[in-house]
């Protein structure tokens, strides 16, 4: 069955530390992938999103991630991460041909000040 | 910006009683969605729907569950009768065309069941 594998369960960090949360996924086909993040108290909100093209997508506050197909990962970075980015953060996968995502189990991070 | 909203925030229940949990997904948005999170777990997909009818489903969504487009507004979530089990926070999501594959997303209805 198609799969979502978050690494890291909880993260904790230094303000100005760099970030890479990781994720990888199960299914040989097209894929459109996204990071979804979920602030204390809020709903769930893009991040940013993959459906084709450059690779290397950047999206709101300072994140990007990069879609590697040959290790079916699609890890997201930050390179000096702040305490408002505390929160939490699930990769997402829609499947060729399919119209629901798939979650990760989420990665909790916590910026210390 | 254009918003799903969810109604109500946290619903408490006893185990047994029937609960309704109501979203209004964006108005020109044609696909729709529920997903479920329980405490300290992933966000699961329960079910989408499209053009009245329910597209997809998934195991967890079984006989107790059921959803609907009363009046072209509001998509609703009914739990017929509530198990301790299904104590998590439900959200409702939707999307416009095939070809926009992004899911937006409501804040979620928190559902305990004592």
């Amino acid at each position: 069955a198609q799969s979502v594998s978050q690494h890291n369960h909880h993260v904790i960090l230094s303000e100005a530390a760099s970030l890479e949360l990781g994720c990888n996924y199960s299914y040989g086909g097209t894929v459109n992938l996204f990071w979804y993040v979920q602030y204390p108290g809020q709903h769930l909100q893009l991040l940013l999103k993959y459906f084709s093209g450059d690779p290397l997508v950047k999206g709101i506050k300072g994140f990007e991630a990069e879609f590697i197909k040959s290790k079916f990962s699609f890890n997201l970075r930050k390179p000096s991460v702040q305490w408002s980015d505390t929160a939490e953060y699930f990769c997402a996968v829609m499947m060729n041909r399919d119209d629901k995502i798939i979650f990760g189990k989420g990665t909790r991070l916590h910026i210390l000040p | 910006e254009p918003e799903v909203t969810q109604t109500p925030s946290h619903q408490v229940t006893q185990m047994g009683q029937e609960v309704i949990l109501r979203c209004v997904p964006i108005s020109n948005h044609l696909y729709f969605y529920w997903y479920r999170q329980i405490l300290g777990q992933k966000v699961e997909f329960l079910v989408s729907f499209y053009n009245n009818e329910i597209s997809e489903k998934s195991e967890i969504f079984d006989d107790q569950f059921s959803v609907e487009r009363p009046d072209g507004s509001n998509f609703t979530l009914k739990i017929r009768s509530t198990k301790l089990e299904d104590s998590a926070m439900y959200f409702c999501a939707s999307k416009g065309d095939s070809g926009a594959n992004v899911l937006t997303f409501g804040a979620g209805s928190r559902l305990t069941v004592l």
